[in-house]
């Protein structure tokens, strides 16, 4: 029982096109969002969050969305860029402060 | 500050043996977990602490012990080891409230083979 879905094993992206990733979510006690970055051989890194009360969150060239309704958040880059290339993991949390669920991974390839 | 480390970063064992994977922390952060990632699977909690003295179970414990006797550090037991829990582990931290949620910091892993 997957409760953090992430479909998209891999993207790959021109350099200063946008890249959206996508994430799904089954449990609606979630009330926090998070999205990770991840390079290889390294721990994840906290990239960006949400929290279940807001529908939008920008830092940078980093935005994400949430639709509360449909149970899905994204996570736009815009624009692209080769050192954007990862694994990004979507996360999420039930206020139970501190334990993350998370989803499967999508690879980005950002391409020069 | 260090920052969240982790030894030994790669470990081969043999089926049944046992190791201890180490964790750390030198920013007063009360919770502290443990993940495996997994091809596909993405990172599962197997255990975590909301401060010394306190563990509890995640998703995935059966295997493994914890235990919490400082806020600094956080063991990883494997008490006999199976190839399916060959794996990257990475210990994680961060403040704690039971009411909201703190960003959590991970540490660098440990890749695990089991043969």
């Amino acid at each position: 029982d997957q409760q953090v879905k992430q479909n998209s094993p891999s993207l790959s992206v021109q350099e200063g096109r946008i890249s959206i990733l996508n994430c799904d979510y089954t449990n609606s006690m979630f009330d926090y969002f998070l999205w990770y970055k991840k390079y290889p051989a390294e721990g994840p890194t906290f990239l960006i969050s949400i929290s279940s009360i807001k529908d939008k969150n920008e830092d940078g060239r980093f935005t994400v969305f949430l639709n509360k309704s449909a149970k899905h958040l994204s996570l736009h880059i815009v624009p692209s860029q080769p050192g954007d290339s990862a694994v990004y993991f979507c996360a999420a949390s039930g206020g139970q402060g501190g334990k993350l669920i998370f989803g499967q991974g999508t690879e980005l390839s950002v391409k020069p | 500050n260090a920052g969240v480390t982790q030894t030994p970063k790669f470990q081969v064992l043999k089926t049944g043996q046992s190791m201890t994977l180490q964790c750390a922390q030198d920013m007063n952060h009360e919770y502290m977990s443990w993940y495996r990632q997994d091809p596909g699977m993405g990172l599962r909690l197997i255990h975590y602490s909301v401060g010394a003295g306190i563990t509890d179970q995640g998703e995935v414990p059966n295997g493994y012990n914890v235990s919490r006797s400082t806020t600094e550090d956080f063991p990883l037991r494997l008490l006999s080891a199976a190839p399916s829990q060959t794996s990257v582990y990475f210990c994680a931290s961060s403040p704690w409230t039971a009411s909201s949620y703190n960003e959590q910091f991970f540490g660098p892993g440990t890749r695990l083979t089991v043969l």
